[in-house]
């Protein structure tokens, strides 16, 4: 079974705070992804990184940033949160397509 | 461009009853193809997939899927609806489009299960 962690797990905070989101895995994984996910269900790819020093834009616009320092973190930072930020963003990584995912961070932003 | 349709954003089906949830997707080459699950307040979980050889898929939970390249869909099935399968359920493909191994998702069907 994959390990793949995500803290908070549930967070609200007010307007114009920075936050971090954390995600973090211990299978080595290469791959990893963060994605905005709507009340509605419908998943967004808003981040991705291939391995150490490399990451990429999703398909949908984000004001959020990513690092990945190391190949078993991977952290989301909202420099000023908005209420447009309020959704549910999932972390996932990879070895090759099959992708493993955490249990979520539920964001509120008031 | 490759997409993938969740024909049916809510499915209700009774306790005991068949659950068939319909994907199809588009794609230029043979895709691998996936199926999650998510449960309320949780990230989503692999139920099956399908990459090569057999086309009938067995996965977790009594849940199968059957590749149909001529029909290009990936439907998941279940015998028998249990209380417990109620959850959101997505298709992914894989865009196989460069070297970037990352899944095209359709926008997921919420099953109920009546008692």
């Amino acid at each position: 079974e994959a390990d793949i962690y995500q803290t908070p797990r549930y967070l609200v905070i007010g307007t114009g705070k920075k936050i971090t989101l954390e995600c973090s895995q211990t299978m080595g994984h290469d791959k990893m992804y963060w994605y905005q996910q709507d009340p509605g269900m419908e998943l967004h790819l808003i981040h991705y990184s291939y391995g150490v020093n490399s990451t990429e834009k999703g398909d949908l616009s984000s004001e959020s940033t990513v690092s990945r320092i190391r190949t078993e973190h991977f952290p989301l930072t909202l420099e000023s949160a908005r209420p447009s930020h309020t959704s549910q963003y999932l972390c996932a990584s990879s070895v090759g397509y099959e992708q493993y995912f955490g249990p979520g961070t539920r964001l509120t932003v008031t | 461009a490759q997409s993938v349709t969740q024909l049916g954003s809510h499915v209700s089906v009774s306790e005991g009853a068949l659950v068939l949830l319909r994907c199809n997707y588009s794609s230029s080459v043979p895709p691998y193809l996936f199926w999650y699950v998510q449960y309320p307040n949780q990230g989503l979980q692999l139920l099956l997939k399908y990459t090569t050889g057999a086309t009938l898929v067995k996965g977790i939970n009594g849940f199968e899927a059957e590749f149909k390249k001529s029909e290009t869909s990936f439907h998941l099935t279940k015998p028998s609806a249990h209380m417990s399968d109620a959850a959101e359920y997505f298709c992914a493909v894989s865009d196989r489009t460069g070297n970037n191994r990352k899944l095209i998702w359709g926008l997921g069907t919420s099953l109920a299960v009546n008692p």
